[in-house]
């Protein structure tokens, strides 16, 4: 299993500004995945960030929008740029894993970091 | 047409009760099934997953996967209120590698 920590836990950010989410793994993992859960919504795909390599996004995010940093096998950040108010939502970091006698890879999940934007 | 559609609810029933959740999807390349509890201001963390078709036990847990009409399951056996939260739906063509699709997620109250 994989233990993630994010920070910061939610934040109230005024339109116009930046965002950056730390997401922190207790063990190397090669993919991590950043997902964005809109009130209402399922969670969606931001972008996969392999470490050493541009991160993948999705059809809808751009890397002017989300840029991502993978700087080792247990951290990534996402930053969230030029806010609006359309921004508000729950991201979400995620990671795979072996569970303990099971033969599916799972994804963890961290916490969460739920934004405002005003 | 979303790949996967959920009821969002909400559900509310009492205690003891027998609770259906159900997912429709609309690509046959899937191949496992997940189902995610997500507490409030909490992750979403895995409760049972079904490669394939099929059922799958896990103590009053129960998921059933019908690849033939593109439909899951999730049945919970004499639910607690400690049940209550967002179930979400999940799937992937493989394991390993790759990102899931989900669906939007159903939340259920669990009245004692």
């Amino acid at each position: 299993s994989a233990v993630i920590s994010q920070k910061p836990s939610r934040d109230i950010c005024q339109r116009g500004t930046s965002l950056t989410i730390q997401c922190q793994v207790d063990s190397q993992v090669t993919m991590m995945f950043w997902y964005r859960q809109q009130p209402g919504q399922s969670l969606t795909l931001i972008a996969t960030a392999n470490q050493g390599s541009e991160a993948t996004y999705e059809s809808g995010f751009v890397i002017d929008k989300f840029p991502i940093s993978r700087p080792n096998l247990t951290f990534s950040t996402l930053t969230v740029s030029n806010m609006s108010p359309e921004d508000s939502s729950i991201y979400l970091c995620s990671v795979e894993g072996w569970s303990s006698g099971s033969s599916y890879n799972e994804q963890f999940f961290g916490p969460g970091t739920r934004l405002t934007v005003l | 047409q979303k790949e996967v559609e959920q009821d969002p609810g909400p559900l509310s029933v009492p205690e003891g009760a027998i609770v259906s959740l159900n997912c429709t999807y609309s690509n046959s390349a899937f191949q496992y099934f997940m189902w995610y509890r997500q507490y409030s201001r909490k992750g979403p963390e895995l409760l049972m997953y079904t490669y394939s078709s099929g059922n799958k036990e896990d103590g009053r847990f129960t998921a059933q996967v019908d690849k033939s009409s593109k439909y899951i399951s999730l049945f919970i056996r004499d639910s607690q209120p400690s049940d209550s939260a967002t179930y979400l739906c999940a799937m992937s063509r493989r394991s390993g590698n790759t990102p899931l699709v989900f669906g939007k997620g159903t939340r259920l109250s669990v009245i004692a």
